[in-house]
């Protein structure tokens, strides 16, 4: 079976802390692609990030960076010195090639950044 | 160039009635996707095109629900005799192929009373 599993349903940070987003993903497929989503309170999902099973580099954008472990099906993403414009529900999903495509969420991680 | 749009964004409606939505993906996109999301839940998936072919249904996606995907362009998400069940935000995305991000419309939110 394919699963997310985000265990951190809530995080509250005071601006300027960092905080990770953890997700651990389970799949049997080979070929497969990671992403990240944020869901503002205006409610539209904005891609973040996506990465191929077949790619393990991590990545760093600005302030956010993701680390990919394929040996602990993990793809966790750190939000280095928050903003309160960082406020939001964070999404992980995977995407197997053997279904289409179709996006499997985790449940989502709700981020509070205080000023 | 515009993103993915859905149409109504909001929608109210009695038990029993029957509803549609509609989705405008972005123009070169060859897959759309329809999920359903509701309070404190990750979106889940309903089926998607490639074009204008339906290739997958969840087991969700109850015999009152159909989609449809004309000429590989718009689709719309027609929900019959709604019941409490479903009220819910309704989510559309695009995307190229498989492995490419999708791109989600605002949404739109049923409400069934």
């Amino acid at each position: 079976a394919q699963k997310v599993t985000q265990a951190q349903t809530e995080i509250s940070v005071v601006e300027k802390e960092d905080v990770t987003l953890d997700c651990v993903y389970e799949t049997r497929d080979t070929t497969y692609y990671l992403f990240w989503y944020k869901q503002p309170p205006s409610g539209e999902l904005v891609f973040l990030i996506r990465r191929n099973s077949f790619d393990e580099q991590n990545e760093i954008s600005g302030r956010y960076s993701w680390n990919f472990q394929k040996s602990t099906s993990s793809f966790n993403f750190t939000i280095t010195a928050s903003q309160v414009v960082d406020s939001a529900v964070y999404f992980c999903a995977l995407s197997l090639y053997n279904q289409g495509g179709k996006l499997i969420f985790g449940q989502g991680t709700e981020l509070s950044v205080k000023p | 160039d515009t993103g993915v749009s859905q149409d109504p964004r909001h929608k109210i409606t009695k038990r029993g009635q029957n509803v549609t939505f509609r989705c405008d993906p972005i123009s070169e996109h060859n897959r759309l996707y329809w999920y359903r999301q509701t309070l404190g839940q990750g979106p889940e998936f309903l089926t998607y095109f490639q074009n204008e072919a339906q290739l997958e249904k969840s087991r969700l996606l109850s015999d009152r629900f159909s989609a449809e995907r004309p000429k590989g362009s718009f689709s719309t998400l027609e929900i019959q005799r709604t019941e409490q069940g479903d009220s819910a935000m309704y989510l559309c995305a695009s995307s190229l192929v498989f492995g490419y991000e999708q791109y989600f419309g605002p949404g739109t939110r049923l409400t069934v009373t």
